[in-house]
């Protein structure tokens, strides 16, 4: 069973750039939801996809946005980096519906805007 | 909305002496409840969780934790460390129809002294 992979692993950017974090669910899950962790603080949501459509979203503005394909990957996308932005971003898979919030989680794609 | 507070940002203690780490919740429904942990350069790995039943979960590593629902407290605790549990733990409580999103605490690092 082949469990959540991200990458990059590490990536450092400059401010106003754009970038893309990959996620691979973990083998038979369909739900894939980011998170993002800044240093010393717990994660935080971003949104959730489910069958390709984003169906919950936290308190974050639109330049993060998200992509689900038909293999159950996903991408992280965030437009007009900030210094803010630096952080572990956490990708987390699912079995759809599970109610149950047992995620299981990559080892995250560690972003640093300069 | 739910909200997590972790009381202890950092607990030292020695090896094969008893932790607890504290959460305390705040949510207007009724909430499941979990513990991650977080190793080094690592994602978050699940601990144990609690849905309903008997308030005393029983998770891995030999960690357990009590559900107290008039204290709205899921404390966790462990009745002898080894050096193998330093890690940052996090509480997290979903609400029932929240999908995936978790809400987390600030985290308490844990760091086991020979």
């Amino acid at each position: 069973e082949t469990g959540v992979t991200q990458s990059p692993t590490h990536l450092i950017k400059t401010r106003g750039q754009q970038v893309t974090l990959r996620c691979s669910s973990q083998s038979g899950h369909n739900t894939v939801s980011w998170y993002q962790q800044a240093l010393g603080q717990g994660p935080q949501f971003i949104f959730q996809y489910y069958r390709e459509e984003e169906n919950g979203r936290g308190n974050f503005p639109p330049r993060f946005s998200g992509l689900q394909f038909p293999n159950y990957s996903s991408e992280l996308n965030v437009n007009a980096l900030e210094l803010d932005d630096s952080a572990l971003y956490l990708c987390a898979s699912s079995a759809g519906g599970s109610r149950t919030g047992e995620l299981f989680f990559g080892e995250g794609s560690r972003l640093t805007v300069l | 909305a739910q909200s997590v507070t972790q009381l202890d940002s950092q607990v030292p203690v020695f090896e094969e002496a008893p932790v607890e780490l504290r959460c305390n919740y705040s949510s207007s429904v009724s909430v499941y409840l979990f513990w991650y942990v977080q190793y080094p350069n690592q994602g978050l790995q699940l601990l144990l969780k609690y849905l309903s039943g008997s308030t005393l979960v029983k998770g891995i590593n030999g960690f357990e934790a009590e559900f107290n629902k008039s204290q709205t407290s899921f404390h966790l605790r462990k009745p002898s460390v080894h050096i193998s549990d330093t890690a940052e733990y996090f509480c997290a409580v979903k609400g029932p129809a929240a999908g995936n999103k978790l809400t987390f605490g600030g985290g308490t690092r844990v760091l086991v002294k020979p």
